[in-house]
């Protein structure tokens, strides 16, 4: 199993909603990531999660929350979105295994959340 | 602070012609990583560059890694439509577990 499941597709909600992005892997990966990705741009990263816990937050507003369960699941928290918070969610992973020429990052993302708030 | 100029940002050319798609820095990186992305999809890993002057072929597209490890490339032989497509260069950053990405290159391939 080498995906990155991502769950839901699409998503649009309300300035005072409440919902939740999922992302699931099998691979082992030992890092987890959310990145945001407005159109032809590249992905920004929010939230990095090293073996389950916290280790990178890129000053992202609290209104984001991210959550790690266990080594495979990866959610992300959302409340009082703004209109502008609309874009491509992604999560990746990765195995983070540390090589004779440091430390390896290749990721492997999911197809995202299309995110509208409206 | 570790940075990745792309160039160019937005590529149009026609089927059958060469393209060569840059990645530059004034850091060393420990490997440079290649995706591509559809729209609608997220990025997808196409290669990973992680020695010097290295060179690697995935059918029509070379990768190459600079001598210094600070830039890197990208050259498409013979453009189809099904190239089309957003591509990023990523490396490693300082912190632990971060990819620092180029600002990507917008190549469309028209038939």
């Amino acid at each position: 199993d080498t995906e990155v499941t991502q769950t839901p597709k699409h998503l649009v909600m309300g300035m005072t909603n409440k919902k939740s992005l999922k992302c699931e892997q099998h691979m082992g990966h030992r890092a987890m990531y959310w990145y945001k990705q407005k159109a032809k741009k590249p992905p920004e990263l929010m939230f990095v999660y090293s073996y389950e816990k916290l280790s990178i937050n890129e000053s992202v507003p609290s209104r984001f929350s991210p959550e790690c369960p266990n080594s495979s699941l990866l959610n992300l928290h959302l409340h009082a979105l703004q209109p502008e918070d609309s874009a491509l969610y992604l999560c990746a992973s990765s195995l983070l295994r540390l090589t004779g020429i440091g430390l390896n990052t290749e990721a492997f993302f999911g197809q995202g959340t299309r995110l509208t708030v409206v | 602070t570790q940075l990745l100029e792309q160039s160019p940002q937005f590529l149009s050319i026609q089927e059958g012609e060469n393209l060569t798609v840059y990645c530059n820095s004034s850091s060393v990186f420990s490997s440079l990583q290649w995706y591509r992305q559809e729209p609608g999809e997220g990025p997808v890993l196409l290669v990973t560059v992680v020695t010097g002057g290295e060179v690697k072929k995935l059918k029509r597209l070379t990768f190459q890694f600079g001598d210094a490890r600070k830039d890197s490339s990208l050259h498409i032989t013979a453009a189809q439509p099904g190239d089309t497509g957003l591509y990023l260069c990523a490396g490693a950053g300082n912190q632990g577990g971060k990819l620092i990405f180029g600002q990507g290159t917008e190549l469309s391939v028209k038939p």
